[in-house]
């Protein structure tokens, strides 16, 4: 399995208050995701990085930021929880390869109240 | 950007039995095709993947084939087993850069014994 670890895997906070979110990679792989994943909508992306530093909006970006100040971590923040933001997480990693697979982590699921 | 569809949405077959599952995609640059299995719980997993200079490519019981002039692919399950139940997502590139995917609504294999 890639080594792709999240955390914390489960949490529950209230609306209002800030959430970080961490993924860490053991593969010095270039390219990170993350994604939210709710019913009937697969996976959609929220932000991607191509480099430490370098990132960019994917989907469903509102409402969320993202950090990479080293390969290994990149973290994903709500600075504002909202219920609308309850979903799972999922952290993904990819090598610098045209057309290579993306692989995945175990994912967060986040409550907020 | 890519717009992507999945059937069926769920699929019951009996142990033993094939399973297709298809995928159409809008973008004509996609030049990537992947299949994920995810597991409950889990994060998805790749399971097999095409490049848009193939048509076809099997991995022991999973097959996927690719029609580039109608925009779909499907991925196929042959001798299906209790261990096959579990969601699959399909998720072209669209051509875009930085190894972004564009994920299906998933399908519901359930495989009865």
């Amino acid at each position: 399995d890639a080594g792709i670890t999240q955390s914390p895997r489960h949490k529950v906070t209230e609306t209002g208050t800030p959430v970080t979110l961490r993924c860490h990679q053991t593969e010095n792989h270039r390219y990170m995701y993350w994604y939210r994943q709710d019913p009937g909508h697969g996976l959609r992306l929220i932000h991607y990085s191509y480099g430490v530093k370098d990132t960019d909006k994917g989907e469903v970006s509102d409402g969320y930021s993202v950090s990479r100040s080293k390969t290994e971590d990149f973290l994903l923040t709500l600075e504002s929880a909202t219920s609308s933001q309850t979903s799972v997480y999922f952290c993904a990693i990819k090598d610098s390869r045209s057309n290579q697979p993306q692989h995945f982590g175990d994912g967060t699921r986040l409550s907020i109240l | 950007g890519e717009n992507v569809e999945q059937h069926p949405s769920t699929l019951s077959v009996q142990e033993g039995d094939s399973a297709v599952i298809k995928c159409t995609y809008s973008d004509s640059a996609s030049n990537y095709f992947p299949w994920y299995k995810q597991e409950l719980g889990k994060g998805p997993q790749l399971i097999i993947d095409i490049r848009s200079n193939v048509g076809e490519k099997k991995d022991q019981r999973i097959a996927v084939t690719l029609n580039k002039t109608a925009k779909h692919f499907s991925l196929h399950i042959t001798e299906t087993q209790p261990e096959d139940s579990a969601v699959y997502f399909c998720a072209p590139n669209g051509g875009t850069s930085y190894g972004k995917l564009t994920f299906g609504q998933g399908t519901i294999l359930t495989v009865h014994p």
